[in-house]
């Protein structure tokens, strides 16, 4: 079974902190993505990796940063948390764009 | 950009019965996937049922099925028999295979189901 984890499922920062969400796969995925899901709006595309060291913005990039050093792992980066970043975040993958996409738990993240 | 679009928040239907869930989407696209996709309570988002766009043969997967009508860029979700066990959040995705190839989601409709 595919397996997608997400390092923590709930997470607590300061405003003004760095923030590392990190996701690894284990099923030599080419595609990445990051989502925040708030009521209301659905998920929302933060950013997607199609390869390693690719990247590219999704819908709501601002405030936020990722890296892929590695195939199997995507970090989120929230440079200076700020409480407008208070979300659930989920990271999904996929082998390719016909396939279907595997997601994480999910990370609660509150900004505080 | 495209963009998806569920218009309806909350449904519900009583256990047996059947629902349908009701999906848009805009694109200027030809060729496309389409997804719906399950979250329940424990988060854990499940695919239930994927179209290709250029199949005109709408899919099924067991009790699932969808109605997909590429002219009017709808694409509905119908589920029979409901089971109490069907109670989430349903999304409508759509991945393009075109440029960035990116999956974009709608809304979530929630669906609940009544013993």
């Amino acid at each position: 079974d595919v397996k997608v984890t997400q390092s923590s499922r709930y997470l607590v920062k300061r405003t003004g902190e760095k923030v590392f969400l990190e996701c690894v796969q284990d099923m030599d995925h080419e595609n990445m993505f990051w989502y925040r899901q708030d009521p209301g709006l659905g998920l929302r595309l933060i950013y997607f990796s199609y390869d390693v060291k690719m990247k590219e913005k999704g819908d709501i990039p601002e405030g936020y940063s990722v890296s892929r050093e590695k195939k199997e792992r995507f970090s989120l980066i929230l440079e200076s948390a700020s409480t407008n970043q208070t979300s659930m975040y989920l990271c999904a993958s996929s082998l390719r764009v016909d396939t279907e996409a595997f997601f994480g738990q999910g990370t609660r993240l509150t900004v505080v | 950009a495209q963009t998806v679009t569920q218009s309806q928040p909350e449904m519900s239907v009583q256990e047996a019965e059947t629902v349908t869930l009701s999906c848009t989407y805009d694109t200027s696209e030809s060729d496309y996937y389409l997804f719906w996709y399950k979250q329940p309570p424990s988060r854990q988002m499940i695919l239930v049922i994927r179209q290709e766009a250029y199949k005109q043969q709408n899919a099924t997967e067991n009790r699932f099925s969808v109605n997909f009508q590429k002219a009017a860029k709808s694409f509905s979700l119908k589920i029979s028999d409901s089971q109490l066990g069907d109670a989430a959040m349903y999304f409508c995705a759509y991945r393009s295979v075109q440029g960035a190839q990116k999956l974009v989601f709608g809304q979530g409709t929630r669906l609940t189901i009544n013993p």
